[in-house]
């Protein structure tokens, strides 16, 4: 059966500073999306980045990077030069290869201090 | 450009009561879903649709029915609301596209319910 873990339910950072996101997955297929999501606290789901299972480049979209190991099944997501804006919920999530179904991590609270 | 709304943002039933909540999508996207969001674990897939008149079980159908009579809309209904079913609702949606970032899914803001 396909899972997501995050194992990280807190994460602090300071402002201006990277801060990594981990992610891990488990599924035999050979294709599937890896997939970030935002939830500031106003509730709204925010799409971040994807990544598809065969792209050989770590996705990246402005300040959001996609650290992805095959090998290792981790999908971990990078934000740099954190802002205060960024502090929120943010989910790991994977679709299967034969649809849409999407399954989603637990999620690890970000917290980014001035 | 409305994209996708659900109705009611919020709602507060007894159970034992029936409980429809709305969704609705204006790009007409293939594929719409329904998700409840509990504390400690993320999003669950409720039911999905690939298309007007098809719907599918997801990870927790039980106590949900689902039906999808035009592609833009999507109503989840509890048909006799439980304690349990206290949760924050999303539907989304996303584009037939056969690869990559196409499958991504679009959430509309969600609807609160909370079952006395």
């Amino acid at each position: 059966a396909q899972k997501i873990t995050q194992t990280q339910p807190g994460m602090f950072v300071q402002e201006k500073e990277a801060v990594t996101l981990d992610c891990t997955y488990d599924t035999s297929d050979q294709s599937y999306g890896l997939f970030w999501y935002k939830q500031p606290s106003s509730g709204e789901m925010i799409f971040l980045i994807y990544q598809g299972s065969y792209d050989e480049q770590n996705a990246t979209e402005g300040r959001y990077s996609l650290n992805f190991q095959k090998a290792r099944k981790s999908a971990n997501l990078v934000i740099s030069a954190s802002q205060l804006g960024d502090s929120a919920m943010y989910f790991c999530a994977m679709r299967d290869t034969g649809g849409f179904k999407t399954i989603f991590g637990a999620g690890t609270r970000l917290f980014v201090k001035a | 450009d409305a994209g996708i709304t659900q109705s009611p943002r919020y709602k507060i039933t007894e159970t034992g009561r029936q409980v429809t909540l709305m969704c609705h999508q204006t790009w007409s996207h293939s594929y719409m879903f329904w998700y409840r969001q509990d504390l400690g674990h993320g999003l669950r897939l409720i039911y999905y649709s690939a298309a007007a008149d098809i719907t599918d079980k997801g990870e927790v159908p039980d106590g949900y029915v689902v039906s999808r009579s035009k592609t833009e809309n999507f109503p989840l209904t509890l048909e006799s609301a439980t304690r349990s079913q206290t949760s924050v609702y999303f539907c989304a949606s996303s584009p037939r596209r056969s690869k990559g970032q196409g499958k991504t899914q679009y959430f509309g803001p969600g609807t609160r319910l909370l079952v006395l």
